[in-house]
């Protein structure tokens, strides 16, 4: 079974289309996040939650709105996509904020 | 504000020769240290964490760290390479706030 899935893998829409991530744990996890990989393989935090709580909100523009049903699940809704959104985005869990955290496989966005 | 920096992009080593890929961080107060390695398309895999147990981590695949506070150091090692050791490479830090800060990352490539 998979720790951490993350739908679609793959994803290529034209600018100022809405699209959603989905994220799933099954690590029984009180913590997740969404991060971003840019094309120059750099990682960066954008959300963070806990007990689907908000606790991290990285400066990321308001077109990007996680939302957290249950404890199990962390999905990320992009409006009006912009070209610059293009990017990996990883979901991850983790058990406590200062533990090890488990990545999905990533969703590689693509906006034309 | 915690950093992390990877020093070298990308680390070619033969196949059989020593790997050591350098990570310091900056911070007053010791972090919780990370390891994860990310092969083509794929998400990231922890190789090893430091949480101020033991200053040598053995992690998996052979790898190891050695945690260095004098020198603010977790530099990444593994005494022969394999092939399948070619992949990017990503120190990462955490001060229990809920968020991984990543190093830019190195590559490595394996030549036979």
């Amino acid at each position: 079974d998979t720790a951490v899935s993350q739908t679609p893998k793959y994803l290529v829409t034209q600018m100022g289309n809405d699209k959603s991530i989905k994220c799933e744990q099954n690590l029984g996890h009180d913590t997740m996040y969404w991060y971003k990989q840019d094309s120059k393989k750099f990682l960066k935090i954008m959300f963070s939650y806990n007990n689907k709580e908000l606790i991290i909100n990285e400066t990321v523009p308001n077109r990007f709105s996680p939302k957290s049903p249950d404890k199990a699940h962390l999905n990320l809704h992009i409006n009006s996509l912009e070209l610059g959104d293009s990017a990996v985005y990883f979901c991850a869990s983790s058990r406590s904020p200062d533990t090890e955290a488990f990545f999905g496989q990533g969703t590689r966005l693509t906006v034309v | 504000a915690q950093s992390v920096t990877q020093l070298g992009s990308h680390v070619s080593v033969s196949e059989g020769a020593l790997v050591l890929l350098r990570c310091n961080y900056s911070s007053s107060v010791p972090p919780y240290l990370f390891w994860y390695v990310q092969y083509p398309n794929q998400g990231l895999q922890l190789l090893l964490k430091y949480t101020s147990a033991a200053t040598l981590v053995k992690g998996i695949n052979g790898f190891e760290a050695e945690f260095k506070k004098s020198e603010t150091s977790f530099h990444l090692t593994k005494p022969s390479a394999h092939m399948s050791d070619a992949a990017e490479y990503f120190c990462a830090v955490s001060h229990n706030d809920y968020k991984l800060s990543f190093g830019a990352g190195t590559t490595v490539t394996v030549r036979a």
